[in-house]
């Protein structure tokens, strides 16, 4: 089974300028997140879609950051303009439909964006 | 913003002895733990959940859970120079299944 894919796998980009990450699930995985962690830190949660519907945005900077998935499959991640405190791994991860107990979380390799 | 605490170590054991990394958790209607493995430069990736207060053990890996304490732990025994890594303890409550990860504990196993 293919795990999650991501790409690029690294980014580098002056302050101000604009960065997009993709990903593409596990096949047949509705649930999609996308995590921020920065350099000794665990991730932390930026968005949430079930599907291609929003489940969970509220720690999103949404004057800089946007996502989208449509169709419910493959995702996209945008930041613009980059802070130089944007500087992190971007993970993407993904799991079956939610149920009534938290499923497995599948993770990709991750995109490190460096903010110059 | 519900706070998930680990130390950040680095906790060094000596190649097999058991090492214990424990976490403790601040949201009461917490449901749900695990506990990821992260090596250097790689991503996130899960090596026990645990969902009821006791011990629930899978090889080397004990998980221990209490829930009136907010306590989280993991037990590795006959550590290995390979179980080398940062552990992560991520938390979910019942708004939704995103992981709530504290900021891990580096572990050191030499030979």
């Amino acid at each position: 089974e293919a795990g999650v894919a991501q790409s690029p796998r690294y980014k580098i980009i002056e302050k101000r300028q604009s960065v997009a990450f993709w990903c593409n699930p596990i096949s047949g995985h509705a649930t999609l997140y996308w995590y921020q962690q920065i350099l000794g830190q665990g991730p932390k949660l930026l968005i949430q879609f079930q599907n291609n519907g929003v489940v969970d945005d509220s720690q999103l900077p949404k004057d800089r950051f946007s996502a989208e998935r449509l169709k419910g499959v493959d995702s996209t991640l945008k930041i613009q303009p980059a802070k130089l405190e944007d500087s992190a791994v971007y993970l993407c991860a993904s799991s079956l439909l939610l149920a009534e107990t938290p499923l497995e979380q599948f993770f990709g390799p991750g995109t490190r964006l460096t903010v110059l | 913003q519900k706070e998930v605490e680990q130390n950040s170590g680095p906790l060094s054991v000596p190649e097999g002895a058991i090492a214990s990394l424990n976490c403790t958790y601040s949201d009461r209607v917490s449901q749900s733990f695990f506990w990821y493995r992260q090596y250097s430069g790689k991503s996130p990736e899960l090596i026990m959940s645990i969902y009821s207060n006791g011990d629930k053990e899978d090889g080397r890996f004990t998980a221990q859970l209490n829930k009136a304490s907010q306590y989280v732990s993991l037990l590795i025994r006959d550590s290995q120079p390979s179980d080398s890594a940062t552990y992560l303890c991520a938390v979910t409550s019942n708004s939704g299944y995103a992981l709530n990860f504290g900021k891990g504990t580096s572990l050191l196993v030499t030979p």
